[in-house]
């Protein structure tokens, strides 16, 4: 069974900083992708990247960039100049391969979060 | 942009009832999904959706759980007998095709359940 776990309950930053939001993932699976939600204090559910195990470049998206190391099954989020909206839950997420026979059809394993809190 | 909906925002009900949390996925997606938060801990799958039936289920997904797509449009998830652990915020999620590289799960504002 997939397991995600991410280390940090709880983090600050001060605005205009960058933080980095630790995972760590176990599975037997070679194919498979990645993701980091955001919920906010609305408890909507944003996502914020994902990445492709296949793909050795480690996906951006505007000030959120992840670390992708494969073989050490780590994926952590970089926020760079961090802004009071980025204040919330980030949970990283697991999702094997879609298999229509049988498998995996695409549901989402989630780490217990990081809450992370910028402060002005 | 295109969103997932849930009603309603929040459902108080006694121990013993059945509750029916409603999705309105987004419109041309073809996977539905059901997710439980209980406070303060982390979002866990319930229950996929394709074709009409179900595709996937945890553990968490006994015999009082059920969902349906009862008119094409609405995702329906029924609690047959609510129990006290059942209280949790429930997420609805729908995505295009999960074999697409590119595609992802969209998720719903939640529906926050209170048993009481």
């Amino acid at each position: 069974a997939q397991t995600v776990t991410q280390s940090q309950p709880e983090m600050s930053v001060q605005e205009a900083e960058t933080v980095t939001l630790s995972c760590t993932y176990d599975t037997s699976e070679s194919n498979y992708y990645l993701f980091w939600y955001k919920q906010p204090p609305s408890r909507q559910m944003i996502l914020v990247i994902r990445q492709e195990a296949y793909k050795q470049q480690n996906a951006t998206e505007n000030r959120f960039s992840v670390n992708f190391q494969k073989a050490a099954k780590s994926f952590s989020l970089k926020i760079s100049d961090s802004q009071l909206g980025d204040t919330a839950m980030y949970f990283c997420a697991f999702m094997k391969h879609f298999s229509p026979r049988g498998g995996s059809q695409g549901n989402l394993i989630f780490g217990k979060g990081t809450k992370l809190s910028v402060k002005p | 942009e295109p969103e997932v909906t849930q009603t309603p925002s929040h459902q108080v009900t006694q121990m013993g009832q059945e509750v029916i949390l409603r999705c309105v996925p987004i419109s041309n997606h073809l996977y539905f999904y059901w997710y439980r938060q209980i406070l303060g801990q982390k979002v866990e799958f319930l229950v996929s959706f394709y074709n009409n039936e179900i595709s996937e289920k945890s553990e968490i997904f006994d015999d009082q759980f059920s969902v349906e797509r009862p008119d094409g449009s609405n995702f329906t998830l029924k609690i047959r007998s609510t129990k006290l652990e059942d209280s949790a915020m429930y997420f609805c999620a729908s995505s295009a095709h999960p074999s697409f590289a590119t595609d992802t799960q969209y998720f719903g504002p939640g529906t926050r359940l209170t048993v009481l």
